[in-house]
């Protein structure tokens, strides 16, 4: 158990609608990262945060956006639900900013999206 | 375009044999590697990595090689145990915040 916690484990949204996405990161990790791995595919990096501010940003649209919490907790909110958008939707939590080592990231068990 | 691939979907070996997983990077600028590990309904979880600095890591059973000048790396794992059936993904370190990038992944089966 890495002590990331996600919420919630599944759900459904109709297209055009709005989420929430909640993580937990692991006492004492200040950086959260959001990942979406599809069907098929490896996890893709959304952005991360960083004390409480923005720190990166991969290849996805401004509907998706992000928040970080003084306790480091995280939320991912996507607007305008489209059916691509249906994946399983992974937070990382980590003790360091920039380029750590991978043990030290520790991935939840995700949050599985199925946009109708 | 894929910055890293893995161009096999799945490989089964049989118990007690060894299992080696492949994996392919367009960068050279990549210069940290990782190695994942996914069961169904499960998070990513971390194996083994290696850098640029090294050819070779080993951590028990498993085993990480990196030829930098192919840029290519594959895990062995010795001897496969059923256990081990799961999802690898492969992953290079990018960008100056240290985001991960992944590929596919290769799902493999250890059949007893």
């Amino acid at each position: 158990e890495t002590g990331v916690t996600q919420s919630p484990t599944h759900l459904i949204k109709t297209r055009g609608q709005q989420v929430t996405l909640r993580c937990s990161s692991q006492s004492g990790h200040n950086t959260v990262s959001w990942y979406q791995q599809a069907l098929g595919q490896g996890p893709q990096f959304i952005f991360q945060y960083y004390r409480e501010e923005e720190n990166g940003r991969g290849n996805f649209p401004p509907r998706f956006s992000g928040l970080q919490f003084p306790n480091y907790s995280s939320e991912l909110n996507v607007n305008a639900l489209e059916l691509d958008d249906s994946a399983l939707y992974l937070c990382a939590s980590s003790s360091q900013l920039g380029r750590g080592l991978g043990n030290t990231i520790y991935f939840g068990e995700g949050s599985w999206l199925t946009v109708v | 375009d894929q910055q890293v691939k893995q161009n096999s979907p799945s490989l089964s070996v049989q118990e007690g044999r060894i299992s080696i997983l492949n994996c392919d990077y367009t960068n050279s600028m990549f210069d940290y590697f990782l190695w994942y590990k996914k069961y169904p309904a499960e998070g990513p979880t971390f194996l083994i990595s290696i850098s640029s600095i090294k050819d070779k890591n080993e951590d028990g059973r498993f085993t990480v090689f990196l030829n930098k000048s192919a840029k290519h790396l594959s895990l062995h794992i010795v001897p496969s145990q059923p256990g081990d059936s799961a999802v690898y993904f492969c992953a290079a370190v990018g960008g100056s915040q240290g985001n991960l990038i992944f590929g596919k992944g290769t799902k493999l089966s250890v059949k007893p």
